[in-house]
């Protein structure tokens, strides 16, 4: 199995509702990335969490990371309908060489 | 500033055929990589570069080749395609080996 794995696949809410996203992993990492992909489109970087670190916050995003348990959760606070979109975790194995993303969490926000 | 960019955006193959999927990047990154996206799945690194005249084999690296002759220019080779080598592949680049840049992806459909 991979690496890191999302949970849920799928999840769906409401406008203006908190949507958390899980990332579990199963070896020991430099950092965990966090990824959104729009239908169709590359990827693009939200977040990044090192190692020896366990809570960050970019705008409306905050990213927890637990290595004791090999867990990342990513938490999207006041959705909006432009978060539409699959999120991805990424672990780097080792200094920028060897990164692993899991399958995704395909996030729809109703309005 | 383009960015990352690929080139083509589409392509059709037969069985056999040959192809180079081109990426250039007009930011001085250092890494580049190749990955491909399969339904359902995450993105796997295929090769990657850290630095010009370097390669490296990722998770998937059989059936491609890679050159890095230029810093700017990471080509992605099949040399006898199979359609198990149908996907969308990603081209990224990074400065620092963390946050990477993604192209806006090449479907690749071999018949």
């Amino acid at each position: 199995s991979q690496q890191g794995e999302e949970d849920p696949q799928a999840l769906s809410i409401q406008e203006g509702e908190n949507a958390t996203m899980n990332c579990s992993y199963k070896t020991s990492i430099n950092n965990l990335q966090w990824y959104r992909q729009n239908s169709g489109r590359g990827l693009v970087h939200l977040i990044l969490i090192r190692s020896n670190e366990r809570e960050k916050h970019s705008g409306r995003l905050r990213v927890t990371l637990d290595t004791s348990k090999k867990s990342s959760s990513l938490l999207i606070t006041a959705s909006r309908a432009a978060d539409t979109a699959s999120y991805f975790c990424a672990t780097d194995l080792g200094y920028g060489q060897n990164f692993v993303f899991g399958p995704g969490t395909r996030l729809s926000v109703l309005p | 500033n383009a960015g990352v960019t690929q080139t083509p955006k589409f392509r059709v193959l037969k069985t056999g055929q040959s192809m180079t999927l081109l990426c250039a990047q007009d930011m001085n990154h250092e890494y580049m990589y190749w990955y491909r996206q399969d339904p359902g799945m995450g993105l796997r690194l295929i090769h990657y570069s850290v630095g010009e005249g370097t390669t490296a084999k990722g998770e998937v690296p059989d059936g491609y080749n890679v050159s890095r002759l230029k810093k700017q220019n990471f080509l992605l080779g099949l040399e006898s395609a199979a359609p198990s080598q149908t996907s969308v592949y990603f081209c990224a680049s990074s400065y620092t080996g963390d946050e990477q840049y993604f192209g806006p992806g090449t479907r690749l459909t071999v018949t």
